[in-house]
């Protein structure tokens, strides 16, 4: 156990839906990453949060979004769900939002959506 | 289009024998990182290098960054069965924020006894 806990760990819908996967931070740690793993893209960075607040951002596309709450637990959100969306979905955390001295990314164990 | 490209795609080797895994990118990182993933479960953080030509070792396990900091390899000596699993490389660009990791497309390791 990482320590980072994601729900659900298996998901499947419909093309078009939408759905909210969650991620619980390791304690302690302040900045939370969201991850997608693709059989054809391997895994892509998608977005950054730090205490709450955006810090950096990557392919994300624009039918979804995220937030991080002040609990410090943190939500992706998926819409308008297509084919292509399913993927397995990573979480993690870290202490700090940059490499300075042992700062670790720490993974969740993932949610698997599948879009049919 | 990965930025780091992994190679071999696809090792399988027998209990014993040694194994080497590369990471090579065009780009240059301000640090790179070894994962090991396995079935079910997130990628868990193996070492990270952050000086050009740095060694590092971890048991069996030897990690060495390009002098260029372009580039990595993972040596893994008499290897055991609880070896296998998907080693990703991952590194961090130096225009990039810390978190913003790009990975390799990985090496599925299978060691047999």
């Amino acid at each position: 156990d990482s320590g980072v806990t994601q729900t659900p760990k298996h998901l499947i819908t419909a093309t078009g839906q939408r759905v909210t996967l969650r991620c619980s931070p390791r304690s302690g740690d302040l900045s939370v990453y969201w991850y997608q793993q693709s059989l054809d893209q391997g895994l892509q960075f998608l977005i950054q949060y730090y205490n709450g607040e955006e810090r950096a951002k990557g392919n994300i596309l624009e039918r979804f979004s995220a937030q991080q709450f002040p609990d410090l637990h943190s939500e992706l959100n998926l819409s308008s769900l297509e084919l292509g969306d399913s993927a397995l979905y990573f979480c993690a955390s870290s202490l700090r939002p940059d490499s300075s001295g042992a700062n670790v990314l720490t993974f969740g164990a993932g949610s698997r959506l599948t879009v049919l | 289009t990965q930025l780091l490209e992994q190679s071999p795609q696809f090792l399988s080797i027998q209990e014993g024998e040694n194994l080497t895994v590369y990471c090579n990118s065009s780009s240059v990182f301000s640090s790179l990182q070894w994962y090991r993933q396995e079935p079910g479960e997130g990628p868990v953080l193996l070492v990270t290098v952050v000086t050009g030509g740095e060694v590092k070792k971890l048991k069996r396990l030897t990690f060495q960054f390009g002098d260029a900091r372009k580039d990595s390899s993972l040596h893994i000596t008499a290897a055991q069965p609880g070896d296998t699993g998907l080693y990703l490389c991952a590194g961090v660009m130096t225009t990039d924020s810390w978190g913003k990791l790009q990975f390799g497309a990985g090496t599925q390791v299978v060691v047999t006894p």
